[in-house]
């Protein structure tokens, strides 16, 4: 059984913060990914990572950076928060076999920038 | 125009009755489409897959691809309020980069 799980459900920060938000999957997928999800606008891609140390932009990379120092683990940094970076960022992983392979998702991250 | 489009909704549906939720996609080089479902709060789980033209059936879900028309529909057979979440169609091309419909609202009155 497929597990995804990421470090906080509820995240409150200030302007200006740097924030880390941490994804660990357990089954050994090579690709994770990195969304948001916004009323009105979906889910929207930030980063992606098909193997370690690699990482390859998505459709909404300014102000985030990731990392992936370990196959499963791989972080979002947000270097400094602003407010238009409130959202659920949700976090997915998949083996690495094409288009067809299945993402599962974390259970979110609700952040909240003051 | 959007890359992947779906109705907002909600779509009402009383129960026992089908749902037909539907999605249309822009790029023709789309190979793979997925059908999502996420309750209100949770994160988006797996419902059905589909690759080639034609009906794909699991259980009470059909998920329906015409790649010459550029859509995709998903039934739901038999709604039973459970049923009642966001449904988000979900296409990738070559590699998996997904791009996400902003999903469909069902509503099953009992």
């Amino acid at each position: 059984d497929v597990k995804v799980t990421q470090s906080s459900r509820y995240l409150v920060k200030r302007t200006g913060e740097k924030v880390f938000l941490e994804c660990v999957q357990d089954m050994d997928h090579e690709n994770m990914f990195w969304y948001r999800q916004d009323p009105g606008l979906g889910l929207r891609l930030i980063y992606f990572s098909y193997d370690v140390k690699m990482k390859e932009k998505g459709d909404i990379p300014e102000g985030y950076s990731v990392s992936r120092e370990k196959k499963e683990r791989f972080s979002l940094i947000l270097e400094s928060a602003s407010t238009n970076q409130t959202s659920m960022y949700l976090c997915a992983s998949s083996l690495a076999g094409g288009p067809q392979e299945t993402q599962y998702f974390g259970p979110g991250t609700r952040l909240l920038v003051l | 125009q959007k890359e992947v489009e779906q109705n907002s909704g909600p779509l009402s549906v009383p129960e026992g009755a089908i749902a037909s939720l539907n999605c249309t996609y822009s790029d023709r080089g789309s190979q793979s489409f997925f059908w999502y479902r996420q309750y209100s709060g949770k994160s988006p789980e797996l419902i059905m897959s589909i690759y080639s033209n034609g009906d794909k059936e699991d259980g009470r879900f059909t998920a329906q691809l015409n790649k010459a028309s550029q859509y995709v529909s998903l039934l739901i057979r038999d709604s039973q309020p459970s049923d009642s979440a966001t449904y988000l169609c979900a296409v990738a091309r070559r590699v998996q980069k997904l791009v996400f419909g902003t999903g469909t609202r069902l509503l099953v009155s009992p």
